[in-house]
């Protein structure tokens, strides 16, 4: 079946540098691909999607690009701000929309 | 537009109890979806409601049930609560298009703790 699988947290950097969570995905189709965020407290924030191959999720400085050949969507980001701190959840969603999650990536950013 | 409303946000059962969650979707959304977040994992899908029917579902016991009503609004009801049921329930919405649907949106979700 379906699957995602990203790199275990916690993940701690020093604010303003380069982020990269790695995020590899296993699916039968040609599914869409997400990254949410869930900060302290709340729920899950839709932060960016890819619906097809080589497409470019973008949103708030962070990026992610829909790689087949590599079955991968790593979310990065330039230059972290301490409010980037949060749980980040790589997800696919397939012709069914049930969406499946990782395990989530929890990031810290020190001042 | 206030999104996707749950309630309660915070809950407490005994083992062996029923509970009842509440979702309100967001405005103009007919299809609702509920997710399971245990600590420190990544959301499970339980079930998805379309049209006051279930129309798939995860993989998770009959303890498991739901309703959606004319309103779109939806439940989730757990029977013989388990200790493994303690966990943060998500609800979240969408819209069905053509056989497809729009962006889901999620609420704050509901911490069930089961003791």
């Amino acid at each position: 079946g379906n699957s995602v699988t990203q790199m275990e947290g916690p993940v701690t950097l020093s604010e303003e540098a380069f982020l990269t969570i790695n995020c590899t995905y296993t699916a039968t189709g040609y599914p869409s691909l997400f990254w949410y965020v869930q900060y302290p407290g709340e729920g899950l924030q839709l932060l960016l999607k890819a619906t097809k191959a080589d497409d470019k999720g973008s949103n708030k400085g962070f990026e992610a690009t829909y790689r087949k050949e590599t079955t991968s969507f790593h979310l990065e980001k330039g230059s972290v701000q301490v409010s980037d701190s949060a749980v980040y959840f790589c997800a696919l969603s397939d012709w069914d929309d049930k969406i499946i999650f990782g395990k989530g990536t929890r990031l810290h950013i020190l001042p | 537009d206030a999104g996707v409303t749950q309630s309660p946000t915070h809950l407490i059962k005994t083992r062996g109890q029923q509970v009842t969650l509440r979702c309100s979707p967001k405005s103009g959304h007919d299809t609702v979806s509920w997710y399971q977040q245990a600590l420190g994992q990544g959301p499970q899908f339980i079930f998805q409601y379309y049209e006051e029917e279930e129309r798939q579902r995860g993989n998770f016991p009959d303890r498991f049930s739901g309703h959606q009503f004319p309103n779109y609004s939806s439940e989730l009801n757990v029977n013989a609560l388990l200790l493994g049921d303690s966990a943060l329930y998500l609800c979240a919405s969408s819209l069905e298009a053509g056989g497809l649907n729009t962006e889901a949106f999620f609420g704050q979700g509901t911490r069930l703790t089961v003791v």
